[in-house]
């Protein structure tokens, strides 16, 4: 399809345990997001990409979590010594270029992550 | 404060009516966006309708509209002729055009439209 991708679609880990989940956005698209969405909670941004580098990583909230985005299409958040708070479901969005507030950003159907 | 807050935790509308699902926003800066998604239950965020600060007649979307004003700093959400498959989680997000490309998002509406 032509939408955002996103794998594993649900991933179990042990506290302690290094992750990563894989985002594989719209062709085209230059500008990547990662939000993370806590249970009857809405999403909460985490790190935006422009191209290769991150732009904003001002919602990432501690240095257990990384991102990269190496080529400028697919982007692997990275989260080291996982916690059981850091459960939760992981969106992740692309927009064609990144600027202007009418810039609709598009999902994926998340990862599910599960610390226990 | 929040950017962008949502009252209405959970609600519920006969199908083939009209229902209003509230949001309010908080910014300062004179150029933004505003978005509604949807999220059934299968977790994907679907782009709904979205509202630009500066456009002067309210965003319609098929069944979706949205009820834009301004002054009260407020986005509603019309869906007219709900259908069972309207129920479903209702985000409203805002994005400013001045101070970052993350979109902040309110709690939520979850809808439950009744046969």
């Amino acid at each position: 399809g032509a939408g955002v991708s996103q794998t594993p679609s649900n991933k179990v880990t042990e506290k302690g345990k290094y992750v990563e989940l894989r985002c594989d956005p719209i062709s085209g698209h230059t500008a990547l997001y990662w939000y993370r969405q806590s249970l009857g909670q809405g999403p909460e941004f985490l790190i935006y990409f422009q191209g290769t580098g991150a732009a904003d990583d001002s919602g990432l909230p501690n240095d257990r979590f990384f991102a990269v985005r190496p080529e400028g299409s697919v982007s692997t958040l990275k989260i080291q010594r996982t916690e059981r708070g850091d459960s939760a479901v992981y969106l992740c969005a692309s927009s064609l270029i990144g600027s202007g507030a009418q810039e609709t950003q598009y999902f994926g159907p998340g990862t599910r992550l599960l610390v226990l | 404060a929040q950017k962008i807050t949502q009252t209405q935790p959970g609600m519920f509308v006969q199908e083939k009516e009209a229902v209003t699902l509230d949001c309010t926003y908080d910014t300062s800066d004179p150029s933004y966006g505003l978005f509604w998604y949807k999220q059934p239950s299968s977790g994907e965020m679907i782009f709904l309708i979205y509202q630009g600060s500066y456009d002067q007649q309210n965003a319609t979307e098929g069944r979706y509209s949205l009820n834009f004003q301004k002054a009260r700093k407020s986005a509603n959400l019309v869906i007219s002729a709900s259908q069972l498959g309207d129920s479903a989680m209702y985000f409203c997000a805002m994005r400013e055009d001045n101070t970052g490309n993350q979109f902040y998002f309110g709690t939520g509406t979850s809808l439950t439209v009744i046969p």
